[in-house]
């Protein structure tokens, strides 16, 4: 078991273009989420999917962020137009209804 | 407003020293869950309680529903200890974690 795996770890973007983050959760966990860490804002929850149907994503900022799962084995965060406030380290998770394992994360920077 | 505030945001101890770290909530929760943290590190699920007391190793979480707060209580604390303790709450009806802003704990010899 691999744990949840993030790719890429590092990603530096310029302002403008387009991010896509990817994340293979754990197999056989029924639910993927993704936040946001920032040092000034902390984790933030972002969006989650149960057996890939889209259930919460409050957390989207609506404009330029979307998500993601075309399969089981992964979901895609995607960030178009990208502005210097996105930097930040993005965080997927999958549960299976007790623990929630976190990856390693993906730090966004954009210059 | 914040829904979840943990106290105090920084801790330093020495050695073998016990912490208490205190979490206290806003709205409802099913559940508290405590998570570890190391600088530039993954976050790694500890303890999860809905209510009352559980253990694992040097680790106590106290979580009293009805008075929307938690504690997390390490005993003996080491030196591999030091990192930053997170809360975090999930709703009925919702898995989406609020996550308070951690406490960070500095252990020394």
């Amino acid at each position: 078991n691999a744990g949840v795996i993030q790719t890429p770890r590092h990603k530096v973007t310029g302002k403008g273009q387009e991010a896509t983050l990817w994340c293979e959760p754990i197999s056989g966990h029924s639910a993927v989420f993704w936040y946001r860490q920032t040092i000034v804002q902390g984790l933030e929850f972002l969006t989650y999917f149960r057996n890939q149907a889209p259930i919460d994503d409050s957390g989207m900022p609506k404009e330029r962020f979307s998500a993601q799962m075309p399969n089981q084995s992964h979901s895609t965060l995607k960030i178009q137009s990208t502005q210097p406030q996105d930097s930040a380290v993005y965080l997927c998770a999958s549960s299976l209804g007790g623990g929630v394992f976190f990856g390693k994360g993906t730090r966004l920077t954009v210059v | 407003g914040q829904q979840v505030q943990q106290s105090p945001a920084s801790l330093v101890l020495q050695e073998g020293e016990n912490a208490e770290l205190q979490c206290n909530f806003s709205s409802t929760a099913t559940r508290l869950q405590w998570f570890y943290q190391r600088p530039g590190g993954s976050l790694v699920s500890l303890l999860s309680n809905p209510s009352g007391t559980k253990h694992t190793g040097r680790l106590t979480s106290t979580t009293v529903t009805k008075e929307r707060r938690g504690s997390l209580h390490i005993s003996s604390s080491q030196i591999t200890d030091s990192g930053t303790y997170l809360c975090a709450m999930d709703q009925g009806g919702s898995a989406k974690l609020i996550f308070g802003e951690g406490t960070k704990l500095t252990v020394s010899s």
